[in-house]
């Protein structure tokens, strides 16, 4: 069974600076898709950025990108010039494919991120 | 997101009461699910369904029912309701085409 493992409970970054985010997962599966979620006090769980296991190419969001280790099963997300509205929890997720053709998401503990102004 | 509701939104419930959570979704996506969210576990599947009538358990199904009679409508039920259910309930969608899963809001389910 896949799993997904965010070993960094709780981070904190100084405004301006840059962060990253760690995660890591188990699979037997060669193509599948990997996505970093945000949740901010608000609760809404809000999708970040996603990677296609079969491209090479880092995936990019404006200040949000990142670091796919595809041999190592490594999925990290660098936050550039952090703010203060990035503060929130952050998951890293992976969707596999079931029998049947049915996808099933599968979510790390998650990493709460504090901004420092 | 607008195209996923979750009622109730809070609700506070006895021991050994039944619960019904109901997801609702305008997007006409194929797949649904239940997920629970409890500090230090993220979120874990309890249900899906990839149909009308076709659901499959998650990690964490004890306790839990599901059922989709419709492609818009997936519900959760609680049989007997107990503390250990306490927490935050989300509904996901996703489709084929679409492969990020998309949130409703929410139900913070409280039992006493």
């Amino acid at each position: 069974a896949q799993t997904v493992t965010q070993s960094q409970p709780e981070m904190s970054v100084q405004e301006a600076e840059t962060v990253t985010l760690s995660c890591t997962y188990d699979t037997s599966e060669s193509d599948y898709y990997l996505f970093w979620y945000k949740q901010p006090p608000s609760r809404q769980m809000i999708l970040v950025i996603r990677q296609e296991a079969y491209k090479q190419q880092n995936a990019t969001e404006n200040r949000f990108s990142v670091n796919f280790q595809k041999a190592a099963k490594s999925f990290s997300l660098k936050i550039s010039d952090s703010q203060l509205g990035d503060a929130a929890m952050y998951f890293c997720a992976y969707r596999s494919v079931g029998t049947s053709g049915t996808y099933k998401y599968i979510f790390g503990t998650g990493t709460r991120l504090k901004v420092l102004a | 997101d607008a195209g996923i509701t979750q009622s109730p939104r809070h609700k506070v419930t006895e021991t050994g009461t039944p619960v019904t959570l109901r997801c609702h979704q305008t997007e006409n996506h194929r797949y649904m699910y239940w997920y629970r969210q409890d500090p230090g576990h993220g979120l874990r599947l309890i249900h899906y369904s990839y149909g009308v009538k076709d659901t499959d358990k998650g990690e964490v199904s004890d306790g839990y029912s599901v059922s989709r009679s419709k492609t818009e409508d997936f519900l959760l039920t609680l049989e007997s309701a107990t503390s250990s259910q306490t927490s935050v309930y989300f509904c996901a969608i996703s489709a084929r085409d679409r492969p990020a899963v998309l949130f409703g809001p929410g139900t913070r389910l409280t039992v006493t």
